[in-house]
């Protein structure tokens, strides 16, 4: 199965931009990789997803590297809602690591 | 439209009972897949189901199993429950699986 590795843990100040590396070297041509968040006491929440060129939506903004194996997860601006552990998934696997926690600073 | 329901949200069990817990995935969605999330370990996956068949399966004892019917929903079973069954369980149901999934808020379940 593919693994994915990220930091444990990040920290940002609120207002500013906040970037979350995941590694997913042996991810397959095929897959999507999948960006996901969990607050508290919640089940996890999509984020964003691509397949090979940067993607942006509503919450987020996800840059793919070229080669694929890797991929950054891009919040413009932190809010102290943005609090949470950040999850990154290829699309056909079932195993999600540990996250990133996230702690946003007033 | 409605999302991904689990029931019940909270429960209470004693060590040695069983219990079921219950999912209604997305209407559409055809894939079914539960999870178990503890402190200590994380995300942890149990299986997936697509029509009523079981395509993956995690690294879970016997103990725990499950199934999907016709319509899609889906039911969880733990029996002889042990104290380190207490965990939050998630469902998650996607329409294909590059779509993503979708979670449910969770069943809380603990054993004394």
């Amino acid at each position: 199965d593919a693994k994915t590795t990220q930091p444990n843990s990040m920290e940002s100040n609120e207002e500013e931009p906040v970037h979350l590396p995941c590694n997913h070297s042996t991810i397959s041509g095929t897959d999507y990789i999948h960006w996901y968040r969990q607050l508290p006491s919640q089940g996890p929440e999509y984020v964003i997803h691509g397949l090979t060129s940067n993607v942006n939506n509503r919450m987020a903004s996800l840059a793919i590297a070229e080669d694929r194996k890797s991929s950054t997860l891009i919040l413009h601006r932190a809010t102290l809602r943005d609090a949470a552990v950040y999850y990154c998934i290829p699309s056909n696997q079932f195993y999600f690591g540990t996250g990133t926690s996230l702690t946003v600073i007033p | 439209k409605a999302g991904v329901t689990q029931t019940p949200r909270y429960l209470i069990k004693t060590r040695g009972q069983q219990v079921t817990l219950s999912c209604s995935p997305i209407s559409g969605h055809r894939s079914v897949s539960w999870y178990q999330q503890t402190p200590g370990q994380g995300l942890q996956f149990l299986f997936e189901y697509f029509s009523e068949t079981q395509r993956n399966k995690g690294n879970f004892p016997g103990r725990f199993s499950g199934r999907q019917f016709s319509n899609s929903r889906s039911e969880m079973n733990v029996s002889t429950l042990e104290l380190g069954d207490s965990a939050l369980y998630l469902c998650a149901s996607s329409l294909r699986q590059s779509y993503g999934y979708t979670f449910g808020s969770g069943t809380r379940l603990t054993v004394v």
